[in-house]
């Protein structure tokens, strides 16, 4: 069955730095999503995507966060200038469509730690 | 938004059915009732999804009540490897695709 894939599994960084997140979605998917899970806490969303624009984004992502689809197989969420609150596992999602019965399917994630 | 509520863990024995409960008072017509869970370490993982009638997968039947302000998510013969937080969210045709993750329940399965 077709997954989506995450790297690296575990990413460790110093606070300031930047930090690229990838992932690449299932083929056939148009739209994409990011979510983060601070341990212990619920599961968030950060940031959705589809025809090379940000369709919606939540109050966590803000201008030190952005996304690409660099070639059209990747997707990418990079944190410009990172801060200890940033540690936490991120998601990445995608699906055939953001019809309310279209399912998601998620990567296992990246785990950033932020020193 | 419409909201759900679940209890925060539940036991079950393994080999017997489970049933996951959740209450969604709010819910609109056009709301579809998708349930998704999270194994330890892993992703979340679609379940099933459905908007008035029951549903029945590979994985789990979902019931849903005659008023939708409640439905059931249904293992039917627990497994080890079903030990996970079950999260049951409200779709919403207009929102755009997001999901809405609330605390989910936590489901232990015994041998």
């Amino acid at each position: 069955e077709p997954e989506v894939t995450q790297t690296p599994s575990h990413q460790v960084t110093q606070m300031g730095q930047e930090v690229i997140l990838r992932c690449v979605p299932i083929s056939n998917h148009l739209y994409f999503y990011w979510y983060r899970q601070i341990l212990g806490q619920k599961v968030e969303f950060l940031v959705s995507f589809y025809n090379n624009e940000i369709s919606e984004k939540s109050e966590i992502f803000d201008d030190q966060f952005s996304v690409e689809r660099p070639d059209g197989s990747n997707f990418t969420l990079k944190i410009r200038s990172t801060k200890l609150e940033d540690s936490a596992m991120y998601f990445c999602a995608s699906s055939i469509g953001t019809a309310s019965n279209q399912p998601q399917h998620f990567g296992d994630g990246t785990r950033l730690s932020i020193l | 938004d419409a909201k759900t509520t679940q209890p925060n863990s539940m036991e079950s024995n393994e080999e017997e059915p489970v049933h996951l409960p959740c209450n969604h008072s709010t819910i609109s017509g056009t709301d579809y009732i998708h349930w998704y869970r999270q194994l330890p370490s892993q992703g979340p993982e679609y379940v099933i999804h459905g908007l008035t009638s029951n549903v029945n997968n590979r994985m789990a039947s979902l019931a849903i009540a005659e008023d939708r302000k409640s439905s059931t998510l249904i293992l039917h013969r627990a497994t080890l490897r079903d030990a996970a937080v079950y999260y049951c969210i409200l779709t919403f045709y207009n929102q755009g695709g997001k999901l809405i993750f609330g605390q989910g329940t936590e489901l232990s399965v015994k041998p």
